[in-house]
């Protein structure tokens, strides 16, 4: 069935260093991967995203990687700061509805 | 949050009440969903829109209704039989998830908590 499983569930880094989430999905069909960052109390919102055909995307100090075959893509920040600390969810596009990992929390340590 | 509204922030509920959330977006999008959010979890998917006038059930639809009588509005009734209605609930629009190719990205709202005393 579809299905998106993402690890960790939590994450610990100090500031400065990187840090990288990873995201499964089960659907081949999947062409679109989102990725969001929730503060408490707030709705997600999108801080990158990658299409199928493409395999990697920067912007900052934030990248994704996509590997279709093995169906994983993959969050990295690097020189963590602590405004980063916040939960982090990954999505996969299925037909006419998404799935969302159950999210990992981050937190850098000054 | 962009151009999506939810009302109220917070929602108190007494049991075998129904409550409305609204959500309302100006972003002229097709498409809208509704979401469930319990602590530590992801993001349920409870019923989505892909048009006016047409919406289906998600993953965990029970206890739940909607109606799109118009673009921009998507309101989610929680009815008295959602026996654990206590949750943050995220509505989201996004762009048309019937055009293939599109990547269709998905806006959230702020979000409404939902507390049954």
């Amino acid at each position: 069935g579809e299905n998106v499983e993402q690890h960790p569930s939590t994450l610990s880094v100090q500031e400065g260093d990187s840090a990288v989430i990873k995201c499964t999905y089960s659907d081949s069909a999947s062409n679109y991967f989102p990725w969001y960052k929730q503060e408490l109390g707030k709705g997600p919102q999108l801080i990158i995203d990658i299409r199928s055909n493409v395999g990697e995307k920067k912007d900052q100090r934030i990248a994704v990687t996509l590997n279709k075959t093995a169906k994983h893509f993959s969050l990295h920040i690097t020189e963590t700061q602590p405004e980063d600390s916040a939960v982090y969810f990954c999505a996969a596009r299925f037909p006419y509805k998404y799935i969302f990992g159950t999210g990992t929390r981050l937190k850098v340590l000054a | 949050d962009g151009g999506i509204t939810q009302s109220p922030k917070y929602l108190f509920r007494k049991e075998g009440q129904n409550v409305t959330l609204s959500c309302e977006q100006n972003l002229n999008h097709d498409a809208m969903y509704w979401y469930r959010q319990d602590p530590g979890q992801g993001l349920r998917l409870i019923y989505y829109s892909q048009i006016v006038n047409d919406f289906q059930k998600g993953d965990i639809a029970e206890g739940y209704s909607v109606s799109r009588e118009k673009k921009e509005s998507f309101p989610l009734t929680v009815t008295s039989a959602q026996k654990n209605p206590t949750a943050f609930y995220l509505c989201a629009s996004s762009i048309s998830p019937s055009l293939a190719g599109v990547a269709d990205t998905q806006y959230f709202g702020p979000g409404t908590r939902l507390t049954v005393l």
